[in-house]
């Protein structure tokens, strides 16, 4: 059972629309990370967002924390072919430790 | 910076066989984790390092596991003896932990393990 639950699991479209990405969980978390991760290379961190409600914004990436700090979204705007990756949320209770979710594919085709 | 730097990036060993896994940390980090990736059970941390000290090792699935952090500079992840159900890719991630708040973990490249 994972503890942060990623929808959807893969998701493929095309250039220029908009998608969204969900993590859930029914525990709570002091923050919460969007890692991105490509074919034979390790996860890249995109934000941290640590503040329930909060919302931060990354050129065409939009994130943003529950209220009750326990889920969290990702919204991109004009997707494009270099948006192509896996998407993993990770959630942090205290220190460094971190659990991550499953994570979502996303195609992005020109 | 050469980043966190892995070594192997790719090893096929055969069933019972001893498997060490290498990694150096950023220069100056002072926290290391070891993460297995497989696509039935995800990104799972193993194991993590607050100033070469074991914090953690909830994660490592059996006693065949075991892991080292000698120095700053170094850690080893050993499996012995090794098993199919070990191929996976491994990762090893380095952050400063400062003040007890969470940081951005620099991930290497992993390292393929397959185990005929």
């Amino acid at each position: 059972t994972q503890l942060l639950e990623q929808s959807p699991q893969f998701l493929s479209i095309q250039e220029g629309e908009n998608l969204t990405v969900y993590c859930n969980s029914s525990s709570v978390f002091s923050s919460l990370q969007w890692y991105r991760q490509e074919p034979g290379e390790g996860p890249v961190l995109l934000v941290t967002v640590v503040t329930g409600g909060e919302v931060k914004k990354l050129k065409r990436l939009t994130f943003q924390f529950g209220d009750a700090r326990k889920d969290s979204s990702l919204h991109i705007t004009a997707a494009q072919p270099g948006d192509t990756g896996l998407y993993l949320c990770a959630g942090a209770r205290g220190g460094n430790k971190l659990v991550f979710g499953a994570g979502t594919i996303l195609r992005v085709k020109s | 910076d050469a980043g966190v730097i892995q070594s192997p990036r790719h090893e096929v060993t055969e069933m019972g066989q001893e498997v060490t896994l290498r990694c150096k940390p950023i220069s100056g980090h002072n926290s290391l984790f070891w993460y297995r990736q497989t696509m039935m059970r995800g990104l799972e941390l193993l194991i993590y390092f607050n100033n070469n000290v074991p914090i953690d090792d909830s994660g490592m699935p059996e006693d065949r596991f075991s892991a080292k952090m000698p120095n700053a500079s170094f850690s080893t992840l050993k499996i012995q003896p090794s098993e199919p159900r070990d191929s996976a890719v491994y990762f090893c991630a380095s952050s400063f932990l400062s003040g007890g708040q969470l940081s951005e973990q620099y991930f290497g490249p992993g390292t393929r393990l397959t185990v005929t």
